[in-house]
């Protein structure tokens, strides 16, 4: 069965970094694009970027365009997010999610698969 | 960025009963919609995709329907499972955007 699993998350400085993986199994995981969903506690969820599944296409939120960074290494089954210039509003429970559809495309790519998340919080 | 609105945020039901959750796209999405149901402290699940397709795995209590830019997620008598918040995602254009959600509490 298809599982994810995110690590990474802790306690960070505003302003500093972390980088976040998901280790992926239970699918051809190079086949598939790869997102990753944030949930600010107690709030609804925010889409925040997408992979595809060879590493060529990225698009990002634009609150986030230019300090996070998705890759992935295939041969691992794993997706990354690395995350500079944190603030504090990108406190969140990040989730990484299976693309439910093969391939790339622009449209149709909704996420079926998540992980369970992993909390990042940003505070002085 | 496509705002996705959701109708009612909030909504009390008994067992048994049938409820209607709406979303509404502010341009035409065609069917790219999906919508997702989250317990407490767990990751979201997607129960119908391109606005009424059942996810494998999905009661047939709940169903979809809609395109453009209204959609509806109808359960059809309400399980104690069922009592969750509901999000729909467009994923017609990026950035994909979910409604603000529909917290469904036991009456």
């Amino acid at each position: 069965q298809v599982q994810l699993v995110e690590s990474g998350g802790g306690v960070v400085q505003p302003g500093k970094s972390l980088r976040l993986s998901c280790a992926a199994s239970g699918f051809t995981f190079g086949r598939y694009g790869m997102h990753w969903v944030r949930q600010a506690p107690g709030k609804g969820l925010e889409w925040v970027a997408v992979l595809s599944y060879d590493g060529s296409a990225k698009i990002y939120l634009d609150s986030v365009k230019g300090r996070f960074t998705v890759s992935r290494d295939n041969s691992r089954n794993t997706l990354y997010l690395h995350m500079n210039g944190l603030r504090t509003e990108d406190t969140a429970v990040y989730y990484c999610a299976k693309s439910r559809r093969t391939g790339w495309l622009m449209q149709g790519f909704d996420p079926d698969y998540w992980g369970q998340g992993t909390l990042v919080t940003v505070s002085s | 960025a496509i705002q996705m609105t959701q109708s009612p945020l909030s909504l009390s039901a008994s067992v048994g009963d049938r409820v209607i959750i709406t979303c509404r796209a502010s341009l035409d999405i065609r069917s790219d919609l999906g919508w997702y149901q989250q317990r407490p402290g767990v990751a979201p699940q997607l129960m119908i995709h391109t606005a009424s397709r059942l996810q494998s795995g999905v009661p047939s209590r709940f169903s979809g329907s809609g395109s453009g830019t209204n959609f509806t997620l109808t359960i059809s008598s309400l399980q104690p499972e069922d009592f969750a918040t509901y999000y729909c995602l467009q994923a017609f254009t990026y950035p994909y955007t979910f409604g603000q959600g529909t917290k469904l509490e036991i009456k």
